[in-house]
């Protein structure tokens, strides 16, 4: 059963373009979101997160949009740029949970 | 570099072997964490350890185990080994817990012949 459900499994943007990646939940007890990104060889590295009691958090290009009634929350990624490409997991844990449950990435593809 | 160190980074061994892959986490990082990645599950928890007890246990084959040592690096071991144990496997630290946010080494990549 997957618990956290990503969307698109891949995307194909422009320089300058907004990528938008997005996640959706069924565990109601999710109370941490993070974002990671993941270049060919590398381990995934934390990009942003956001807690359900906010609506929207901007880091730099990088914004996350959580609506916490439909149990969705999705990547902005402005300006998108070549060195942007990359394998985009979402994931989600639980309070006193000590495990992230990943979403199946998004390969991000960003031409110049 | 994440200051997780993984080794090796690539193995290549046969069917019903045993391999042991190591973890030296970062710089005051009590938590380990070992993921499974591969192509069709993405990447999926296996077991995390708290300044060597076990602290959670996820989908971990019975196959597998995983310790943590007084100097804090962990081994996951994985014996009688299938094709489809072929995979990367990434370990992770972090201060306290998930909410502080993980750090991920560079992974071993698994092969199974």
């Amino acid at each position: 059963q997957q618990q956290v459900k990503q969307s698109p499994q891949s995307l194909i943007v422009q320089k300058g373009g907004i990528s938008i990646i997005n996640c959706a939940y069924e565990n109601t007890a999710f109370d941490y979101f993070p974002w990671y990104q993941q270049f060919p060889g590398k381990g995934p590295a934390l990009l942003i997160a956001i807690r359900p009691d906010v609506s929207e958090k901007k880091e730099g290009r990088f914004t996350i949009s959580f609506n916490k009634s439909a149990k969705q929350f999705s990547l902005h990624i402005m300006d998108s740029q070549p060195g942007d490409s990359a394998t985009y997991f979402c994931a989600a844990a639980q309070g006193g949970s000590e495990k992230l449950v990943f979403g199946k990435g998004t390969k991000l593809t960003v031409n110049p | 570099d994440s200051g997780v160190t993984q080794t090796p980074k690539h193995l290549i061994t046969a069917t019903g072997q045993r391999v042991t892959l190591r973890c030296s986490p970062r710089s005051g990082d009590l938590s380990v964490y070992w993921y499974q990645q591969s192509l069709d599950q993405g990447l999926q928890f296996l077991i995390q350890y708290y300044n060597g007890e076990e602290r959670a246990k996820g989908n971990i084959l019975e196959r597998f185990s995983a310790q943590q040592f007084p100097d804090l690096h962990s081994e996951l071991n994985l014996s009688s080994l299938e094709l489809g144990d072929s995979a990367l496997y990434f370990c992770a630290s972090s201060v306290v817990g998930v909410n502080y946010g993980y750090t991920f080494g560079s992974g071993t990549r698994l092969t199974v012949v």
